[in-house]
């Protein structure tokens, strides 16, 4: 069974600086996509990035950027010039590559944005 | 919006009850996947279904049950209600092949009083 672990329950950032969020999992399959997910007050799961295993190149969606560390199974999200608007649970997610897979989440990391 | 609806968005019952949350998919979407949020076990998977037939099982209890009806809309029943079944249900969906992102929808808020 895949694992998925958050170590920072909390986050909080100045507005325009960056934040990076970590994430481990724990797997033996080698294909597999992993995900950050927001989930802002709402209560809306947003996807904010994808990463699939089989590529070396760290996804990269506008201001938010992964460091993936495929061998040391680590998927951290750095956010640049942080917005009040990210202000949101963050959950990072593992997939396996097989049709339909569920999703694994790990348990969230609150951050916040200070003005 | 994710184009995955949800029914209803508030949902308040007692202990013992039973109660059905429902589901539509984005168009053209095959599959459909079932979660909870408790602030206990955080987000974990239940069902999936995949055009009517069920896919996988993940932590789902013995009172829930799902199905998925030919219009491919889904439907989340749980019976005998406890405290500890109060959360958040998401439904999301995706086209159901590798590779598929999954949208989701707003959820159903379940307190059970």
């Amino acid at each position: 069974a895949q694992t998925v672990t958050q170590s920072q329950p909390e986050m909080s950032v100045q507005e325009a600086e960056t934040v990076t969020l970590s994430c481990t999992y724990d797997t033996s399959e080698n294909n597999y996509y992993l995900f950050w997910y927001k989930q802002p007050p709402s209560r809306q799961m947003i996807l904010v990035i994808r990463q699939e295993a089989y590529k070396q190149q760290n996804a990269t969606e506008n201001r938010f950027s992964v460091n993936f560390q495929k061998a040391a199974k680590s998927f951290s999200l750095k956010i640049s010039d942080s917005q009040l608007g990210d202000t949101a649970m963050y959950f990072c997610a593992f997939m396996k590559e097989t049709s339909g897979s569920r999703l694994t989440f790990g348990e969230g990391t609150q951050l916040t944005v200070n003005p | 919006d994710s184009g995955v609806t949800q029914t209803p968005k508030h949902l308040i019952t007692a202990t013992g009850q039973r109660v059905t949350l429902r589901c539509s998919p984005r168009s053209g979407d095959l599959s459909v996947y079932w979660y909870q949020q408790s602030l206990d076990q955080g987000l974990q998977f239940l069902i999936q279904y995949y055009n009517g037939e069920e896919r996988a099982k993940g932590n789902i209890l013995e009172r829930f049950s799902a199905q998925q009806f030919p219009d491919l809309h889904s439907e989340l029943n749980l019976s005998s209600l406890e405290l500890g079944d109060s959360a958040l249900y998401f439904c999301a969906s995706s086209g159901g092949g590798v590779n598929n992102e999954q949208f989701f929808g707003p959820g159903t808020r379940l307190t059970v009083l």
